[in-house]
């Protein structure tokens, strides 16, 4: 079956620990993306990337940090400098020719920092 | 102002009734809407997208979008249990290489048996 997985599903960190949070997609889709989910927030960008090796900074991508080595992955890190990491962390992609930006989501990961 | 206003709820309503979700807008370059329903603890998934102003309709579900008071609805027909999530609006524009959606908050909606 073709779809976005992201691990883990619940992560729970120290202060001052970085954590790596997993994507991988089996979409064959070029872009893929990284929002943040707060309650009453709604879904806010913080990387996107539209090809291998190459990805922008979204509208909160401080104390944040990704790469993209290979299409079907892009891993999120969540550095010690994000002052407020608890969030519910939802992973996407899509592909390029369509006329709009349908992105197809993964289940999410939910980070607590304690 | 924000881009893109969405009445979070939450929104409780009886089985079997309809239900509006709305969202407006601020960016007159927004092209293409979209609806997204978003179990708990899930992720987001695709409901219904709209290019420029119009209807459309997909079984219980019809999305309109008034481009010159930049406002769009989700109208919910005979509403079920089921149908009990968070509705997200979300917008875009096409061309280029702009793959950025702009989301609303969401609005959280009980469909009470």
């Amino acid at each position: 079956d073709g779809g976005i997985t992201q691990s883990p599903k619940y992560l729970f960190r120290k202060e001052g620990q970085n954590v790596t949070l997993s994507c991988e997609q089996n979409l064959n889709h070029d872009a893929m993306y990284w929002y943040r989910q707060d309650p009453g927030q709604g879904l806010r960008l913080i990387y996107y990337s539209q090809i291998v090796n190459d990805f922008q900074k979204g509208d909160i991508a401080e104390g944040y940090s990704v790469s993209r080595e290979k299409k079907e992955s892009f891993p999120l890190t969540v550095t010690s400098a994000q002052k407020n990491p608890t969030a519910f962390y939802l992973c996407a992609s899509s592909t390029q020719g369509y006329p709009y930006n349908e992105q197809f989501f993964g289940p999410g990961t939910r980070l607590t920092v304690l | 102002q924000k881009e893109v206003e969405q009445d979070p709820g939450p929104l409780s309503v009886p089985e079997g009734a309809i239900v509006s979700l709305n969202c407006t807008y601020s960016n007159s370059a927004f092209q293409y809407f979209m609806w997204y329903r978003q179990y708990s603890r899930k992720g987001p998934e695709l409901l219904m997208y709209t290019y420029s102003s119009g209807n459309k309709e997909d079984g219980r579900f019809t999305a309109q979008v008034d481009k010159s008071s930049k406002y769009i609805s989700l109208f919910i027909r005979d509403s079920q249990p089921s149908d009990s999530a968070t509705y997200l609006c979300a917008m875009s524009w096409s061309g280029g290489s702009n793959y950025k959606l702009t989301f609303g908050k969401g609005t959280l909606l009980t469909v009470n048996p």
